[in-house]
């Protein structure tokens, strides 16, 4: 059973264009999370959403960030306009069908604004 | 909102030894306390979790206890190895599908050969 997994892990961005950062959970969860990892601090939620649904985006700034997860493919993290500080990782996490409480991350893309 | 605070930040021990990291919560909502384990370049990988139902939990030579009147929660690794080397974070939520979770800022354990 393969994990979650995202791509691409390194991503290099120039002020002003557009990141888009994908997540395909594992098998069998339709639930999946975004965080960011700023260096040396711990992850901050972003959103959660659900197939179709964006359930909390509680986390995500309002300008220039945007996430969706259809029907069918990956997830999708996207970041518009991107900021020296937009610079991170960032994670996506998935989770069982309603009653699991666990997460279970992908291995993270690490984006350099230049 | 919920803030979890971690202790400490950085954490050497010789091999072989016990391995203790400490967090609190501030939301007695919060329900469910995993542990994640995160090595270089690599993503969070869960370890071990707690729930509030419960005061102890033993895996092999990983640890976690749970006081819920105090808030806190407290990760032990004993006869510790050098591949137990890694950064460790605590989190907190309210146990249910689409909580978010709430992190600790990370203890960087060493391990010395």
């Amino acid at each position: 059973n393969a994990g979650v997994m995202q791509n691409p892990r390194h991503l290099v961005r120039r002020r002003g264009q557009e990141a888009r950062l994908r997540c395909s959970p594992m098998k069998g969860h339709s639930h999946v999370y975004w965080y960011r990892q700023l260096p040396e601090e711990g992850l901050k939620f972003m959103v959660y959403l659900q197939k179709e649904n964006i359930i909390d985006e509680s986390g995500m700034p309002k300008e220039r960030f945007s996430a969706e997860f259809p029907k069918e493919g990956p997830s999708i993290l996207r970041i518009q306009q991107v900021v020296r500080g937009d610079s991170a990782a960032y994670f996506c996490a998935s989770s069982p069908p309603p009653g699991g409480s666990e997460q279970y991350f992908g291995p993270g893309t690490r984006l350099t604004v230049t | 909102g919920e803030n979890v605070e971690q202790h400490p930040s950085t954490l050497s021990v010789q091999e072989g030894d016990s391995a203790v990291i400490k967090c609190t919560y501030s939301d007695s909502a919060s329900n469910y306390f995993p542990w994640y384990k995160q090595e270089l370049g690599k993503g969070p990988q869960l370890i071990i979790d707690i729930r509030s139902n419960v005061g102890e939990k033993k895996d092999q030579r990983i640890a976690v206890t749970l006081n819920k009147t105090a808030k806190h929660f407290s990760l032990h690794i004993t006869e510790t190895q050098p591949e137990d080397s890694a950064v460790y974070f605590c989190a907190a939520s309210q146990g249910n599908t689409g909580n978010q979770f709430y992190f600790g800022t990370g203890t960087s354990l060493t391990v010395i050969p």
